[in-house]
């Protein structure tokens, strides 16, 4: 079935460093995604979203990428931080319905 | 606190025990959801709802599992005869309309 997925199961990095979390889906009719952070024993934290007229959105520190030519989402954190050590996970919401479709998530490590 | 808040945290339960738990979304969001967590996965559909009415419902919702949400504010989640395998995170999540959904930080149920 039509899924949403990470290339990475974990990713470490330098503190200081730029990380680039990627994920590809495969539904055409999502039009919007988010990506979520999730720190151990608790629920995801919303970090940014983009829908799919957009092919950039910046928050502070995170960047999303989409490009939907080739169904691919990016995050982008600079100057990761030991506080950004979490699982983060893309999420998206197929046109018309709330639910939303998970990734299986990607660790972010951040050495010191 | 103005977030969305789930009890009990923790929940051990026997095999062919009922559970129910119950969430409080964010004062005036009129959608919530429920989803499973298993562990190393990002969360799954179960249901939502808008104001009182229940509109999507998972393929993952069993006839053991039941949700409501009466007065259209707090919502509990109910599984019957509890099996094993039902042993998971079970999030909740609140918007407004067209908006992020924000999670609660979860119920985690053990089935001995």
């Amino acid at each position: 079935g039509e899924s949403v997925g990470l290339h990475l199961p974990t990713l470490s990095v330098q503190e200081g460093d730029n990380s680039i979390i990627n994920c590809a889906y495969s539904n055409s009719a999502s039009d919007y995604f988010i990506w979520y952070k999730q720190e151990s024993g608790k629920g995801p934290q919303f970090i940014i979203d983009i829908r799919s007229n957009m092919d950039k959105r910046q928050g502070q520190r995170v960047t999303v990428l989409l490009n939907k030519t080739v169904k691919h989402l990016s995050l982008q954190i600079a100057a990761t931080q030991p506080g950004d050590s979490a699982v983060y996970f893309c999420a998206e919401e197929h046109t018309g319905r709330r639910a939303l479709t998970f990734g299986s998530g990607t660790r972010l490590q951040v050495q010191p | 606190d103005t977030g969305v808040s789930q009890d009990p945290r923790h929940k051990i339960t026997k095999r062919g025990q009922n559970v129910t738990f119950r969430c409080d979304p964010i004062s005036e969001h009129n959608r919530l959801y429920w989803y499973r967590q298993t562990l190393g996965q990002g969360p799954e559909f179960l249901t939502y709802f808008q104001n009182e009415a229940q509109l999507e419902k998972s393929r993952l919702l069993s006839d053991r599992f039941s949700a409501e949400r009466p007065k259209g504010s707090f919502s509990t989640l109910e599984i019957q005869r509890t099996e094993q395998g039902d042993s998971a995170m079970y999030l909740c999540a609140s918007s407004n309309l067209e908006d992020e959904q924000f999670f609660g930080p979860g119920t985690r149920l053990t089935v001995l």
